[in-house]
């Protein structure tokens, strides 16, 4: 079954205490995003990646960093979580027009206290 | 200022009713147009997508994209209790990748 995993689905953290959330995705697409969705503000974009060892940042890419060592994975990690990370996420592929569909994840809901 | 406008509602409508889903822009370079639809604690699926202005239909769905006007829209027909969800208009200047930009939201109910 075609489909991209998150983990973890929810977690609460403290301010400070560094943590990684996982994004894979099986059908060998190029694009993988991630996004955060709040609400009042949307889903915005965060990071995107147009393959392997390549990313850029989206909209609101301040306090998160991402990595794209193999294509299938595209890990997002908050070095230093605030509480104003505090949101849902989503990782996101897709395999190369913005007009494809774009797979989402089932979301991470993440609360920094 | 937000680069896409969209009412973020709450919207009911009974059973049957048309329902029109609007969103506004600012970037003239935005080429592409799209629908997202979200159910509760789901990821958004893409409905439709539109490129430059005109309109596209699938089945109930129609999408219309007016860019003289910045301004673009969904209209469901003889709407039915399961289209209640969150629908979101997105936005591209470019056709490959994934650089996209989101409206907030429309949450849509149809009530039976």
């Amino acid at each position: 079954e075609a489909q991209v995993t998150q983990n973890p689905r929810y977690l609460i953290t403290v301010t400070g205490k560094k943590l990684t959330v996982t994004c894979s995705q099986n059908m060998n697409h190029e694009y993988m995003s991630w996004y955060r969705q709040d609400p009042g503000l949307g889903l915005r974009q965060i990071y995107y990646s147009m393959n392997v060892e390549v990313t850029d940042k989206g909209d609101v890419p301040e306090g998160y960093k991402v990595s794209r060592k193999e294509k299938r994975n595209f890990p997002l990690i908050l070095e230093s979580p605030s509480p104003n990370q505090t949101s849902l996420y989503f990782c996101a592929s897709n395999p190369d027009s913005v007009t494809d569909t774009q797979y989402f994840g089932p979301g991470t809901r993440l609360t920094v206290l | 200022q937000k680069e896409v406008e969209q009412d973020p509602g709450p919207l009911s409508v009974p059973e049957g009713a048309i329902v029109s889903l609007n969103c506004t822009y600012s970037n003239s370079a935005f080429q592409y147009f799209m629908w997202y639809r979200q159910y509760s604690r789901k990821g958004p699926e893409l409905l439709m997508y539109t490129y430059s202005s005109g309109n596209k239909e699938d089945g109930r769905f129609t999408a219309q994209v007016d860019k003289s006007s910045k301004y673009i829209s969904l209209f469901i027909r003889d709407s039915q209790p399961s289209d209640s969800a969150t629908y979101l208009c997105a936005m591209s200047g470019e056709t490959s990748g994934s650089r996209l930009t989101f409206g907030e939201g429309t949450q849509l109910t149809v009530n039976p």
